[in-house]
């Protein structure tokens, strides 16, 4: 399996203000995903990170509003720009385990609130 | 496209009574399915998944779902639930980019 940890674990901003969302994982993985599920709702891909290449986004989503880094094998950020209310959602990293395959591995979450 | 519909959005049920969480997928390719949990305040994590071979998956916390192909299901069920058992559970199949595509959830309340 893999260990991820995201930071922050919640955090509460104004609106029009940007938050960088940290993931970590304890082993080198070479697909990353970001999800966002909002209040009550399932959770929806915003895009994937592969290291060494612009992420991909689905659908809705646009490298403008959530720009993703992925510097090494270990490690990613998603900024949420420019916030607004409707952005209060919780946040979260997964990647494929290190089996490869489906399986995907979850970090805690980042719970964000838009004020 | 891919897609997964969870028919159920609550569950309430008594302790140590059976349960059946249901699950439906609609793939054009190669099938896998997956059951993950979230208790409150907390990140996602796997109960059990099917990719290949025995229809009949085990998982932890004494859950088990059944592939049926002909039904398009995955249904996830435990013989006897625990209050610890209370928590949401969504229903997912792997997506064409290595993804997962996830049902909206069912929330499972187990009441004394």
């Amino acid at each position: 399996s893999a260990v991820i940890s995201q930071k922050p674990s919640r955090d509460i901003c104004q609106r029009g203000t940007s938050l960088t969302i940290q993931c970590q994982v304890d082993s080198q993985v070479t697909m990353m995903f970001w999800y966002r599920q909002q209040p009550g709702q399932s959770l929806t891909l915003i895009a994937t990170a592969n290291q060494g290449s612009e992420a991909t986004y689905e659908s809705g989503f646009v490298i403008d509003k959530f720009p993703i880094s992925r510097p090494n094998l270990t490690f990613s950020t998603l900024t949420v720009s420019n916030m607004s209310p409707e952005d209060s959602s919780i946040y979260l990293c997964s990647v494929i385990g290190p089996g490869g395959g489906y399986e995907q591995y979850f970090g805690p979450g980042t719970r964000l609130t838009v004020t | 496209a891919q897609s997964v519909t969870q028919l159920d959005s609550q569950v309430p049920v008594f302790e140590e009574a059976p349960v059946e969480l249901r699950c439906n997928y609609s793939s054009s390719v190669s099938v896998y399915l997956f059951w993950y949990v979230q208790y409150p305040n907390q990140g996602l994590q796997l109960l059990l998944k099917y990719l290949s071979g025995s229809t009949l998956v085990k998982g932890i916390n004494g859950f088990e779902a059944e592939f049926n192909k002909s039904q398009t299901s995955f249904h996830l069920r435990k013989p006897s639930v625990h209050i610890s058992d209370t928590a949401e559970y969504f229903c997912a199949c792997g997506g064409s980019q290595g993804n997962l595509i996830f049902g909206k959830g069912t929330k499972l309340s187990v009441k004394p």
